[in-house]
């Protein structure tokens, strides 16, 4: 069963305008947290923001936030005022449990995002 | 400055052979990741170590083997029983694998692996 789903396999978005992409979950772990990275095309992951299941405020992290709906299971970033420099890949992520889970991250599909001037 | 270094940056590899690729931290981290991105898709799991001189497989271990005998190194190898090795591979650390669990996933730059 898929652990992370992001839905968008591609999404565009005029710059200075905001973007939501989509993830939803799935574990019966009460403790985990959500994790979003960024890759551009030269392939390295950026880390953009953290969501802690027990966290009661959404997560920011400056033009990053986190719409976190728990029972919803979905943990969608929003980047507001898009920068030319944002298109990438955006991929989910989901690490569960405590140690014997290993710290292991389940990645989403990714989303594509494009930024147009 | 502190970071992750991959190499090399691209490896090619003949039928039959083993290769290795080299991953080495200087975050002083305890645990460190192999995962496998193929084209189009997220990555996945290979191996992983929590401490020096322990790893566990991951989701696609099969025909990868990787060491732990330092903590700022975790070299893995592409064996000949890897049938579809063609893939980009990223090294990652965190400080550690379980108690600081909002703590991130530290990644490499990558090694993209080609068939000859």
């Amino acid at each position: 069963a898929q652990k992370i789903t992001q839905t968008q396999p591609g999404m565009f978005v005029q710059e200075k305008e905001a973007v939501t992409l989509d993830c939803t979950y799935d574990t019966s772990d009460p403790s985990y947290g959500l994790f979003w990275y960024k890759q551009p095309s030269s392939g390295e992951m950026i880390f953009l923001i953290y969501q802690g299941s027990y966290d009661q405020q959404n997560a920011t992290e400056g033009r990053y936030s986190l719409n976190f709906q728990k029972a919803r299971k979905s943990a969608n970033l929003v980047i507001s005022a898009s920068q030319l420099g944002d298109s990438a890949m955006y991929f989910c992520a989901m690490r569960e449990g405590g140690y014997n889970q290993g710290g292991k991250l389940i990645f989403g599909q990714g989303t594509e995002l494009s930024v147009k001037p | 400055d502190g970071g992750i270094t991959q190499s090399p940056k691209y490896l090619f590899r003949k039928e039959g052979q083993n290769v290795t690729l080299s991953c080495e931290q200087n975050l002083n981290h305890d645990a460190m990741y192999w995962y496998r991105q193929d084209p189009g898709q997220g990555l996945r799991l290979i191996y992983y170590s929590q401490i020096v001189n322990d790893f566990q497989k991951g989701d696609i271990a099969e025909g990868y083997s990787v060491s732990r005998e330092k903590k700022e190194s975790f070299p893995l190898t592409v064996t000949s029983a890897q049938k579809n090795p063609t893939a980009f591979y990223l090294c990652a650390s965190s400080i550690d694998s379980g108690t600081h669990s909002n703590q991130p996933q530290h990644f490499g730059d990558g090694t993209r692996l080609s068939i000859l």
